[in-house]
């Protein structure tokens, strides 16, 4: 079965420079989410849209923004990088609302790995 | 916000074992608590989740329970394998009007000893 795609799946930048990270959910779903979770941590939610609009937003920076695409698809994108920044980033989707009702399982990628030097 | 604790941070079981792993929830409003495996530079998987209008669900050998009144809710894997050494986090919903937004317990290392 399709799942969720990150690209890249790696990623080396230098400080104050910018990154953009892509995700691509399963087809036929209409949501994603995004979530940091740095060394040893659980994943902390940052953002999340559906049908191509913002529904929900959470620890992330001001430094950060994301968008969702007509195709589903969206991406992350960070400047100003600093070291902190250093973490994986998992994007989720989950199927249409409304069909199984508010609490769809969210499907997790594989990850980015972001490492600011 | 949301708060969820999670309990043991580790665990070693020898093969054959049961393992259990317990949570807590703080936002009684919560009402779905998904479970997810996730192995070393993989993402989390989903494993099992239960909604509140159940207490208790079981999929082949791992299960989950959940006491509501006591914001409690558990993982129990009964004859534990090698493949099951992995971290696995609780997670909590939070109810907003724009839907899903999980909240991570701080995640149990399981290790599964031949």
């Amino acid at each position: 079965a399709a799942g969720v795609i990150q690209s890249p799946r790696h990623l080396i930048k230098e400080k104050r420079e910018t990154a953009t990270l892509k995700c691509y959910p399963i087809p036929r779903h209409d949501t994603v989410y995004w979530y940091q979770q740095g060394p040893g941590q659980d994943p902390q939610f940052l953002i999340s849209f559906y049908e191509k609009m913002q529904s929900d937003k959470g620890s992330i920076p001001d430094r950060f923004s994301a968008q969702q695409f007509s195709d589903y698809h969206s991406e992350l994108n960070m400047s100003s990088l600093e070291l902190g920044d250093s973490a994986l980033y998992f994007c989720a989707s989950s199927a249409e609302r409304g069909v199984h009702g508010p609490y769809n399982e969210q499907f997790f990628g594989p990850g980015t790995r972001l490492t600011v030097l | 916000g949301e708060n969820v604790e999670q309990h043991p941070s580790t665990l070693s079981v020898q093969e054959g074992d049961s393992a259990v792993i317990k949570c807590t929830y703080s936002d009684s409003a919560s009402n779905y608590f998904p479970w997810y495996k996730q192995e070393l530079g993989k993402g989390p998987q989903l494993i099992i989740d239960i909604r509140s209008n159940v207490g208790e669900k079981k999929d082949q050998r791992i299960a989950v329970t959940l006491n509501k009144t006591a914001k409690h809710f558990s993982l129990h894997i009964t004859e534990t394998q090698p493949e099951d050494s992995a971290v696995y986090f609780c997670a909590a919903d939070i109810l907003t009007g724009g839907g899903n937004k999980l909240t991570f317990g701080t995640g149990t290392q399981l290790k599964v000893e031949l």
